[in-house]
């Protein structure tokens, strides 16, 4: 079974540049995560679609990231201008379960560097 | 927000050693799990807990869901080299018809020395 997908897998761009991180989930996950994993943390939750409806976006900083899930398979997600302090892993992850039992399948991640 | 704490942020074992993690919170979680993350991938589950008190292992791993539903413990045995990595607590509180949103503690970064 093939896993969740990410691109690019590295990305370096200056401040005030845009940027947009694609992910396609495992076949069948209704389920779709964006986390941002700064360096030393955890991963933050950005946003959570069940299939193409946004369920929780609470942490997402909606004055410079959108992130949309058009027929509720693959996610993009855009960062625009970027800032300094975006410097980060962007993981995106799926689930099967429509009721959350928290056990989430990763992607390797898209590396962010902002100069 | 819900903080998970995990402390020390890093640990230095023998191969060999057994190790001990563990994950407290100020708020009550319906579910407990643990991720290990490898350089330059995604964490992957290694066990999920969903009933306070529960016991459950994973080959090596023994990980268990605290009475007080305020913490979760993981347990490595016999350490090998390829236990190095980042180790997550992750913790979700009740959902109510929705999926509920898991909380990640700033991880440990464990060191097996051969």
């Amino acid at each position: 079974e093939a896993g969740v997908a990410q691109s690019p897998r590295y990305k370096i761009i200056e401040k005030r540049q845009s940027v947009a991180f694609w992910c396609n989930p495992i076949s069948g996950h209704a389920t779709l995560y964006w986390y941002q994993q700064i360096l030393g943390q955890g991963p933050k939750l950005l946003i959570q679609f069940q299939n193409n409806g946004v369920v929780d976006d609470s942490q997402l900083p909606k004055d410079r990231f959108s992130a949309e899930r058009l027929k509720g398979v693959d996610s993009t997600l855009k960062i625009q201008p970027a800032k300094l302090e975006d410097s980060a892993v962007y993981l995106c992850a799926s689930s099967f379960q429509g009721q959350g039992t928290g056990e989430l399948f990763f992607g390797e991640g898209s590396r962010l560097t902002v100069l | 927000g819900q903080q998970l704490n995990q402390s020390p942020q890093s640990m230095f074992i023998q191969e060999g050693e057994d190790v001990s993690m563990n994950c407290t919170s100020s708020s009550i979680f319906n579910t407990w799990l643990w991720y290990k993350q490898d350089p330059g991938e995604g964490p992957v589950l290694l066990i999920a807990l969903y009933k306070a008190g529960e016991l459950t292992s994973n080959g090596r791993l023994t990980a268990q869901f605290g009475i007080t539903r305020k913490d979760s413990f993981l347990n490595i045995s016999a350490s090998i080299p390829s236990d190095v990595g980042i180790y997550f607590c992750a913790g979700q509180l009740p959902s109510y018809g929705a999926n509920s949103k898991l909380t990640f503690g700033k991880g440990i970064t464990l060191s097996v020395r051969p």
